[in-house]
């Protein structure tokens, strides 16, 4: 499968400035690609399905200028979260979509908010 | 709506003990359904899948049965090692290619 890297994978920032984390898939081209966020003890949520060239599509409560998204290239997804609280402190986690049953998943990026 | 159910962890065995993780979904449709690991500091790995009712999907020793009058997809392995010491998550994917999973379960074997 393709493997696909997160940089970085620990952030630590002051509330009210932005972070941007990167997604690349390094051996496979990704039409698209998704970003997840994880609490402690609960499941993956996807945030927003990231198409390269176009403007990413967001699921419903996810607030899309919070949450920026750039997929400038088949390699690399962007999500910078704009003017981060405490409350987005969580884990994000981005995959490629392989095709129909598959994705291959980064090793998560760990935001701490203070 | 979709949603996956999968028993709360942690879950802590002993070497060569049988493993059981439980996992039902709710699902409008036919969906596929999934098991992932992933060990310490890694990504989501497949470890298996199945497409339709009464597949069996296998992997490493593990399997795990669709079960469409139970709606369960539970994880099973009949010795278990410590090197399957991580967390499991449960998914089904419908429509598209959004996946929907469970809270995952952290599984640690002791030698």
């Amino acid at each position: 499968g393709a493997v696909v890297s997160q940089h970085p994978s620990r952030v630590i920032c002051k509330s009210g400035t932005s972070v941007k984390i990167e997604c690349r898939s390094l051996d496979f081209q990704a039409t698209t690609m998704f970003w997840y966020r994880q609490f402690p003890k609960q499941s993956l949520m996807l945030m927003a399905t990231s198409n390269e060239g176009s403007k990413a599509t967001y699921e419903q409560g996810v607030e899309k200028d919070k949450f920026l998204i750039n997929h400038a290239s088949l390699t690399l997804s962007t999500l910078t979260v704009t003017s981060a609280h405490p409350e987005d402190s969580s884990f994000y986690i981005c995959s490629v979509d392989g095709g129909t049953d598959t994705q291959y998943f980064g090793p998560g990026t760990r935001l701490t908010v203070l | 709506g979709n949603s996956v159910t999968q028993m709360e962890g942690p879950v802590t065995l002993s070497e060569e003990a049988f493993l059981t993780i439980n996992c039902t979904y709710t699902a409008t449709g036919y969906p596929s359904l999934f098991w992932y690991v992933q060990y310490p500091g890694e990504g989501l790995q497949l470890l298996l899948k199945a497409t339709k009712a009464d597949d069996k999907g296998s992997n490493k020793g593990f399997e795990a049965t669709y079960r469409k009058e139970t709606t369960s997809f539970h994880l099973e392995k009949g010795s278990v090692q410590v090197s399957d010491s991580a967390v499991y998550f449960c998914a089904l994917r419908e429509t598209g290619n959004q996946f929907y999973f469970g809270t995952g379960t952290s599984l640690t074997v002791i030698p």
